[in-house]
């Protein structure tokens, strides 16, 4: 079964400053992976996602990914931090092989944005 | 505009009772999937529908139910067996059944008990 592990289930950086959330998966081939943001009381909406295209993906809200085959990561990426990031941020992950049911959520990380 | 619409967006269950969320999309997508939020615990997958009349057990099945009788509803039945049924619930759905969909996601129900 594949399984992604977010470090950091809070996150706090100023505002301005580089975002870093740090995503690792277990698969035993290259899968599918995805960042999705939830604001307060809300359900997800993607921001980016890796479907073997290119190791750089760029999403919305200025928001970048990178996977690294090397290091099984994909970690979310942003150089500077506004107010309006502060979200809960869920790393996701698919078997390219197969299989229809969904997704598997990583257990997110809380984004804090200090003035 | 085109969406996923969830129902109620609170709802409080009694011990004992069943209760029913309701999810409804007009994407015209083809799978719906229905997850448990709970603080720390990320997403988990209760149920998933590929196609009208047909759905799958997901990795938190037990003490719900869900039906498919058309392609734009699927409910969610909490029923009693579910003793711990605190939780955010989130509907969504996907074009087509493959995984590298991107899934769109209703604004969830907030279930309690009283």
């Amino acid at each position: 079964a594949q399984s992604v592990t977010q470090l950091g289930s809070h996150v706090s950086v100023s505002e301005g400053a580089l975002v870093l959330l740090r995503c690792n998966y277990s698969s035993s081939v290259p899968p599918y992976l995805f960042w999705y943001v939830q604001y307060p009381n809300q359900g997800l909406q993607l921001l980016l996602k890796y479907t073997s295209a290119a190791t750089l993906v760029k999403g919305i809200n200025g928001f970048e990914a990178e996977f690294k085959k090397s290091e099984t990561s994909f970690h979310l990426t942003k150089p500077s931090a506004h107010m309006s990031d502060a979200a809960e941020y869920f790393c996701a992950v698919s078997d390219p092989g197969g299989g229809a049911d969904g997704l598997t959520f990583g257990k997110g990380t809380h984004l804090i944005i200090q003035p | 505009d085109g969406g996923i619409t969830q129902s109620p967006k609170y709802l409080f269950r009694k011990e004992g009772q069943n209760v029913t969320l309701s999810c409804e999309q007009n994407l015209n997508h083809d799978a719906m999937y229905w997850y448990r939020q709970d603080p720390g615990q990320g997403l988990r997958l209760i149920y998933y529908s590929q196609i009208v009349n047909d759905f799958q057990k997901g990795d938190i099945a037990e003490g719900y139910s869900v039906s498919r009788e058309k392609k734009e509803s699927f409910p969610l039945t909490v029923t009693s067996a579910q003793k711990n049924p605190t939780a955010f619930y989130l509907c969504a759905s996907s074009v087509g059944t493959t995984t590298n969909e991107k899934l769109f996601f209703g604004s969830g129900t907030q279930l309690s008990v009283l």
